[in-house]
């Protein structure tokens, strides 16, 4: 059954710490995601790669934030240093994009809750 | 730019009966067009999709939506509420022709179905 995973499901870390967020795309997807949820602002689109570069992370703070691919297995987001607004739900997704189509919906994996205190 | 709009934060139906769900999407090109669910605490789930074709798409737990291009809408639709269908309900849309690749979502609507 393939699926997207994200580790770790739950962080708690204080303010000014380094936090790593993981994610593993469903093999052979080529597109990866990373998407931000809070209750104030939904769903807001951090990052996303393809084929392992970076296409567009416009939505994302570049002064703390910074998306990988280190290869097409893993996909991580850091957030150094981490501040409490940054507390929300990441979630990472996958899919398929072919000649510029995305060729299959958004797999999503089912998120990291980071809480910043 | 590409934007959805879910106007309604909530909507509530008795089980049984027929349910709508609201999206607009503004595109400047031509639009790709997805509903997802999410249940508490997990990811979001695909229920369905309009890429061309027949403006009514068939999706996951019988849910259905019906693409409007005169009103930019693909409102979601089931037949018959059930309690089990009560969650969060999002559409999103993929302007192909701009470029953006990603998809942009809506606000989201809570389904909330009562016995």
């Amino acid at each position: 059954d393939a699926r997207v995973t994200q580790t770790p499901r739950h962080k708690v870390t204080e303010m000014g710490q380094e936090v790593t967020m993981r994610c593993q795309p469903i093999l052979g997807h080529n597109t990866v995601f990373w998407y931000r949820q809070t209750m104030m602002q939904g769903l807001e689109l951090l990052a996303y790669f393809r084929n392992r570069a970076p296409l567009d992370d416009s939505g994302m703070p570049k002064d703390r934030f910074s998306a990988e691919m280190p290869d097409a297995t893993l996909a991580t987001l850091k957030i150094q240093p981490s501040e409490p607004r940054d507390s929300a739900v990441y979630f990472c997704a996958s899919g398929l994009v072919l000649g510029g189509v995305l060729n299959t919906e958004a797999f999503f994996g089912q998120g990291t809750r980071l809480t910043v205190v | 730019a590409q934007s959805v709009a879910q106007p309604e934060d909530q909507v509530n139906v008795a089980e049984g009966n027929p349910l709508t769900v609201k999206c607009t999407y503004s595109v400047s090109g031509n639009p790709y067009l997805f509903w997802y669910v999410q249940y508490p605490n997990r990811g979001l789930q695909f229920l369905l999709k309009y890429i061309t074709g027949d403006n009514l798409v068939k999706g996951s737990y019988g849910f259905e939506a019906e693409f409007n291009k005169s009103q930019t809408s693909f409102h979601l639709k089931k037949p018959s509420a059930l309690v089990s269908d009560s969650a969060l309900y999002f559409c999103a849309v993929r302007d192909l022709d701009t470029g953006r690749r990603a998809l942009t979502f809506g606000s989201g609507t809570r389904l909330q179905v009562q016995p």
